[in-house]
């Protein structure tokens, strides 16, 4: 069964304290992996496109990477602006345009 | 500069009233359009897409429709709303396959 997970759920981290997110995918051909930034009451908001394993993006503080099963949101140097639900989704072969979304990771950055 | 727009933000309803949420997108032709649902700490679930006027998939049997009258134009709907009905919805469109979807920001809605 195509499933996309995420962990952790939830992450508490102090300003400046760098640390990851991960998805993990099991789909039967990956045509591309996508993160977004969901914040409370909002529509989620997109940040990058992967394509293939070993592709990697950036935007400010955050770094997506991509392997063959499994992606990783890289955050450096966290402000407390950076705290939001952040979603991946994946899109596979076997489905015409169509998502597949992690459940997602709350992410909680105090000063 | 694309932007899509959602309306209503909130929408309190009674069981079995008729339900209508309209979502438009401005600045592009033929996107890709669609309905999400997404339940308190739980992913994003499609429930409907659309490659063009009229044209619509269905990804869950449901009570709820769909529907593509013009081509930046979605509407989501319901003859008769369940409880079950609840939730944060959520349209999106895309340039095309593979492409990034892009979101509004949603309409709550509450059944009581």
């Amino acid at each position: 069964e195509d499933q996309v997970t995420q962990s952790p759920e939830a992450l508490r981290l102090q300003e400046g304290e760098s640390s990851s997110l991960n998805c993990s995918y099991t789909v039967s051909g990956l045509r591309g992996l996508f993160w977004y930034r969901q914040d409370p009451g909002k529509g989620p908001e997109f940040l990058f496109t992967l394509y293939s394993a070993g592709e990697e993006k950036e935007k400010e503080r955050l770094k997506a990477t991509l392997t063959k099963k499994e992606s990783f949101l890289h955050i450096t140097a966290p402000k407390p602006e950076d705290s939001a639900t952040y979603l991946c989704a994946v899109l596979f072969s076997g489905g015409y345009n169509k998502l597949i979304f992690g459940a997602g990771t709350r992410l909680a950055v105090h000063p | 500069s694309q932007t899509i727009h959602q309306w209503p933000a909130t929408l309190v309803q009674p069981v079995g009233s008729p339900l209508s949420l309209e979502c438009t997108v401005e600045g592009t032709s033929n996107p890709n359009l669609y309905w999400y649902r997404q339940a308190a700490g739980r992913g994003l679930q499609l429930l409907f897409y659309s490659v063009g006027i009229g044209q619509i998939s269905s990804e869950v049997p449901q009570n709820l429709s769909a529907s593509r009258p013009q081509d930046r134009q979605f509407i989501l709907s319901s003859k008769k709303l369940l409880l079950s009905d609840s939730g944060f919805y959520l349209c999106a469109w895309s340039p095309g396959e593979g492409q990034p979807q892009h979101f509004g920001d949603g309409t709550r809605l509450s059944i009581l």
